[in-house]
Parts: C-alpha cells; structure tokens; sequence
C-alpha cells in the first residue's frame, strides 16, 4: 500500500526566506510520481510540481523546487523567496502504477505554511 | 488555461436528502476522479471513473453513493440519502492519462453542507 507522510502540521517563515516542507513516502512500486499541490484558504487545490520516480534530476518550477531522494524515500518542496500569498496549506501525494494500470492519488496530511511579513 | 469548474460552491441539505454535485473536467481529459475532505482534515479518494465505468473506488464509496457522465461533458457524484458525516468539500478531478507522471487536476470544491 502507498503511504504519505508530512510530520510538519504547520511552518513559518519570513517573507523572502526559503523554506522546506518534509514529504516522505512508503511504496513498494518501482513506477511512481510525486506531486505537491497548494490549497489556499479559498479551497481550491492547486498543482505546484511533479517528480517521476525515475527522473535523476530534481523538478523545479520557478520557485518551486523538489529535493528527491530516492533512497531516503523523501520528496520535500522546497519553496525560495516566500511572498505572503505562499501562504496555504501544501499537500505531497503519490500516484503508483498497479497491474490493473490505474492509479489513484493518494495525499499527506499536508502542512500549513504560514509567511510572515 | 482550462480548468475543471463544479457546481455548486456550497450546498446545504437536509439529512435524508439526494444531493448531486455535478463537475465538468478539462474537455480532453479522459480520466475523472471525486475526493472530499471533511473540515481541516485529509484529501480522501472515493472513486476514479473511466470510459464509462469506475475503475476504483475507497471502501467510503458505499451503495449510498454514484457517478454517472450523462453527456460528453458532465461528471456526477450523486449521494442518494445523506448522512451528518457526509459533510465535506468534496473535489472532482481529472487527468489526461492514468500514468504516473499525470496531474489530477481539480476543481474548486462543492462545500457540502448536512444538517
């Protein structure tokens, strides 16, 4: 079974910081992708970054980054130059492939990040 | 960009009552999906649909519970009889392939509402 964990239930950090947020994942599959999403207070949930299990390099997406180990099974975002909107809560989650070739999303329990002024 | 929009934002029903939220996913997606969340908590699957039929569904998606796509562009989620604890926002999603590197891409929520 796939599991997701994010011990962080909430961060600060200071506008123009970077900060990490911690994702670890259990999975016993070779095939697999990570995702971080942004749920602002609003609700809606936002895609941020993508790493596939076999990608030797790092994702990044402007000032998104995913800090892969494979061997530690972490996938943490890594979020530079924080602005007041960064402000939400931010959920990893992991799609592995099955035999029966679908797969669904499964999701941490996410961590609150809150930027400071 | 396209996106996936749902209706309602927010419903409110009376317990024993049949809701539908309806959502219509991104016109070349092929994939759908429904999630909730209940109030502060996790993002919890319910059921993934394809070419007309679910693939998958959480052992919370009991006979209380259906989808159907009744034309090329809507997806349901109908609660036939609701409970307390249905209260959620529940997400509809969707995905242009079922591989691993595919985004869910979701919609806004429909904040459901039993009292």
């Amino acid at each position: 079974a796939q599991k997701i964990t994010q011990t962080q239930p909430g961060m600060f950090v200071q506008e123009k910081e970077a900060v990490t947020l911690d994702c670890t994942y259990d999975t016993s599959d070779q095939s697999y992708g990570l995702f971080w999403y942004k749920q602002p207070s609003s609700g809606e949930m936002i895609f941020l970054i993508y790493q596939g299990s076999y990608d030797e390099q790092n994702a990044t997406e402007g000032r998104y980054s995913l800090n892969f180990q494979k061997a530690r099974k972490s996938a943490n975002l890594v979020i530079s130059a924080s602005q007041l909107g960064d402000s939400a809560m931010y959920f990893c989650a992991m799609r592995a492939r099955k035999n029966t070739g679908f797969q669904k999303l499964v999701f941490g329990t996410g961590t609150r990040l809150l930027v400071s002024p | 960009e396209p996106e996936v929009t749902q209706t309602p934002s927010h419903q409110v029903t009376q317990m024993g009552q049949e809701v539908i939220l309806r959502c219509v996913p991104i016109s070349n997606h092929l994939y759908f999906y429904w999630y909730r969340q209940i109030l502060g908590q996790k993002v919890e699957f319910l059921v993934s649909f394809y070419n007309n039929e679910i693939s998958e569904k959480s052992e919370i998606f009991d006979d209380q519970f259906s989808v159907e796509r009744p034309d090329g562009s809507n997806f349901t989620l109908k609660i036939r009889s609701t409970k307390l604890e249905d209260s959620a926002m529940y997400f509809c999603a969707s995905s242009e392939l079922t591989g691993t590197n595919s985004p869910l891409h979701f919609g806004n929520g429909t904040r459901l509402t039993v009292t």
